[in-house]
């Protein structure tokens, strides 16, 4: 059975960067099948997929065209877990933010069989 | 605005059946793309309910199915029961191959 357990400051100043942690039991952040997302959900913009990481011979991220300029999504494989750092936030970043494994990747698109149990992070002074 | 559109509630009583649809365009569910539905119950995470436009995770009670045609697709509730109450989204991908999801449906169980 697959875990992931999300860590994380819930408050962040405006300007400054957004980190959360995403720790993964029951399977690999070096998988070569699974892809580890971030999802971010707020009542202005819903569910909004930020990014992925994932590993296939060496290691690729993609990123949602929204937050492009400020995202890193980064593995780190001796603790088995994977981060996002969203730099430059405003007010308009407050959301519950998640950590969410798809099994793999296909042409047809995937699903997002595992969520974290989220994170409120709210952008203020 | 989401890129998929759901309508923003459904009803029905116990034991009736209720649908509730996702429409999207032809950039993602009408390019072909696999739809996904999800249940999120208050104060959690998202939970996976169907995947590949009709086919349910282990666990998962065969009174949920789903459909797709076109740029559309649906999911379908049968035997409606208290527990169902909650918001449902659906979810595809679109041509820049990032995960979209429809605005979320609030399931009311009479």
């Amino acid at each position: 059975q697959v875990q992931l357990q999300q860590s994380g400051p819930g408050l962040v100043k405006p300007s400054q960067t957004l980190s959360l942690t995403c720790a993964i039991s029951g399977d690999s952040v070096s998988s070569n099948s699974a892809t580890w997302n971030w999802i971010r959900q707020s009542p202005s913009r819903g569910l909004e997929w930020l990014g992925r990481t994932y590993y296939r011979s060496k290691w690729f991220n993609d990123y949602a065209g929204s937050v492009k300029s400020r995202i890193t999504i980064n593995p780190d494989t001796s603790k088995n877990q994977f981060s996002l750092q969203l730099n430059s936030v405003t007010p308009e970043d407050t959301a519950v933010y998640y950590c969410a494994r798809a099994p793999r990747i296909q042409a047809a698109g995937t699903e997002f069989d595992y969520w974290g149990q989220g994170t409120l992070v709210t952008v203020s002074s | 605005q989401s890129v998929l559109t759901q309508p923003p509630s459904v009803s029905g009583a116990p034991g009736q059946r209720v649908t509730i649809s996702c429409t999207g365009s032809s950039s993602n569910i009408g390019a072909g793309y696999n739809v996904h539905w999800y249940q999120q119950l208050p104060g959690t995470a998202p939970k996976l309910l169907i995947y590949g436009n009709n086919n349910r995770p282990s666990g998962v009670p065969d009174r949920f199915s789903a459909s797709k045609s076109g740029t559309s697709a649906s999911l379908a509730i049968t035997g409606l029961q208290a527990e169902d109450e909650a918001d449902y989204y659906c979810q595809s991908y679109d041509g820049s191959l990032s995960g979209v999801f429809g605005g979320g449906t609030k399931l009311t169980v009479l």
